[in-house]
Parts: C-alpha cells; sequence; structure tokens
C-alpha cells in the first residue's frame, strides 16, 4: 500500500476565486471520507463516498461545495467562490469493508492534508 | 447525536515517564469503536490504537495503553516510557459500528497537545 495521497499540499487563493483539490485512496478501498480541520480543533466531516456514491453530506458542506468520486476511485473537492472562512486543512481518509489485507475493519486512513489559505 | 470531549488542551510530560491522556463521550450507540489519533506537527495523522466497544479487555499497542470505562463513557491513553517523538497533538474519537452502508464517520474531540521534553 503507498497510503492515502493528497494534492495539492498547499493552495493559496484569492477569495472568490475556485479551488480544487484530489485525494487518491488507498487502492481498492471502497470507503471515502473528506474531512475539515480548522486550527486547534479537532476534524469535522464533511462527505462520505461508498465507492463512487455520495451517501451523506454535512450541513457544513454548503452549495459552495461539491465532491465526486467518478468510477469510485479517487476524489475531487471543489469549492467555488472561496470565502476567507473556507481556510481551513481539508483531509481525506479512506477504509475497507471487509478489511483489506491486514488492515483493521472499520479503520480510516488519513492522508496528509490540504492546507487551504482565502486571502 | 454524539459527541467527544478532551478537557485537557495541553500536556507535558518528562522523557522516559508516563502521561494519561482524558477523553470522555457520549452516545446513545451500543455497538461502536473509539480511536486514539496522532497528528505531529505538520505531518499527517495517524492511528495510534483502536478500541472496539464490546471487548471489555483494554486495548494495547507497544507503549500506548487505553483504559476503556463504557459504562462512565471514558478512554483514556496512557503513553508509558514517553519519547521526543511522541509530541504531537492527541485526538480521541468515536465511530458508530458499520451497518450495511451506513455512514461511518470519526467524531473529533479538539485535541490534547502533547509536549514531551527531554
Amino acid at each position: 500500500d503507498t497510503g492515502v495521497s493528497q494534492d495539492p499540499r498547499h493552495k493559496i487563493t484569492k477569495r472568490g476565486q475556485n479551488v480544487t483539490f484530489r485525494c487518491d485512496p488507498i487502492s481498492e478501498h471502497n470507503r471515502l471520507y473528506w474531512y475539515r480541520q480548522t486550527l486547534g480543533q479537532g476534524p469535522e466531516f464533511l462527505t462520505y463516498f461508498q465507492n463512487e456514491a455520495q451517501l451523506e453530506k454535512s450541513r457544513l458542506l454548503s452549495d459552495r461545495f461539491s465532491a465526486e468520486r467518478p468510477k469510485g476511485s479517487f476524489s475531487t473537492l471543489e469549492i467555488q467562490r472561496t470565502e476567507q472562512g473556507d481556510s481551513a486543512m481539508y483531509l481525506c481518509a479512506s477504509h475497507a469493508n471487509p478489511p483489506d489485507r491486514g488492515q483493521e475493519a472499520d479503520t480510516q486512513y488519513f492522508g496528509p492534508g490540504t492546507r487551504l489559505t482565502v486571502l | 447525536a454524539q459527541t467527544v470531549t478532551q478537557s485537557q488542551p495541553e500536556m507535558s510530560v518528562q522523557e522516559a515517564e508516563t502521561v494519561t491522556l482524558s477523553c470522555t463521550y457520549d452516545t446513545s450507540e451500543s455497538n461502536y469503536y473509539l480511536f486514539w489519533y496522532k497528528q505531529p506537527p505538520s505531518r499527517q495523522m495517524i492511528l495510534v490504537i483502536r478500541q472496539e466497544a464490546y471487548k471489555q479487555q483494554n486495548a494495547t499497542e507497544n507503549r500506548f495503553s487505553v483504559n476503556f470505562q463504557k459504562a462512565a463513557k471514558s478512554f483514556s491513553l496512557k503513553i508509558s516510557d514517553s519519547q521526543l517523538g511522541d509530541t504531537a497533538m492527541y485526538f480521541c474519537a468515536f465511530m458508530r459500528a458499520n451497518y450495511g452502508g451506513a455512514t461511518n464517520k470519526l467524531i473529533f474531540g479538539t485535541g490534547t497537545l502533547l509536549a514531551v521534553q527531554p
């Protein structure tokens, strides 16, 4: 396993611009999660995919946010018309159910995150 | 709704000593998991230890162990023989057990910043 990867690691943008982040989960993990973490806080759930289906979205995910997971592999999170309040670390996590190759059932493995700064 | 509370924003421990981080949670679920995750400065979140609620035996992973008190809804983490590399933010997290396609989102506490002093 190469682990969960995220791209870019850092993004600085001006207010009003659109940004897109990518997450590549551990291969063959069918479940993928996006979380947002602001400074000094624990991560908060944003949305969840099982394969290509988006099964839950948090109320934190405003209309300006959209996420996709085409073909059930990588996922993208897009934020339109960014606001300063969107500045945060965006984390992606994946897990397999049933468990995959020695990994424990229902344990989520996190990527390094994308740190977004909106000026 | 589930909540997770970590009442210690910061803690400090001397190298080689033992420290305990506290976590309490609230849920009406009967089947769930509890986790401790570690987030070193500017590095990614990694799993430290996990506990299944149906197991009475406390989980142990090398120097890390938990004290799981289900009735009290308490889940503390003990780190023995603390090392400089243990310096990190530690998050306690709750997840209900999986049923079909139901979301297994993690509910995190606000974290405890642990500093291991040489």
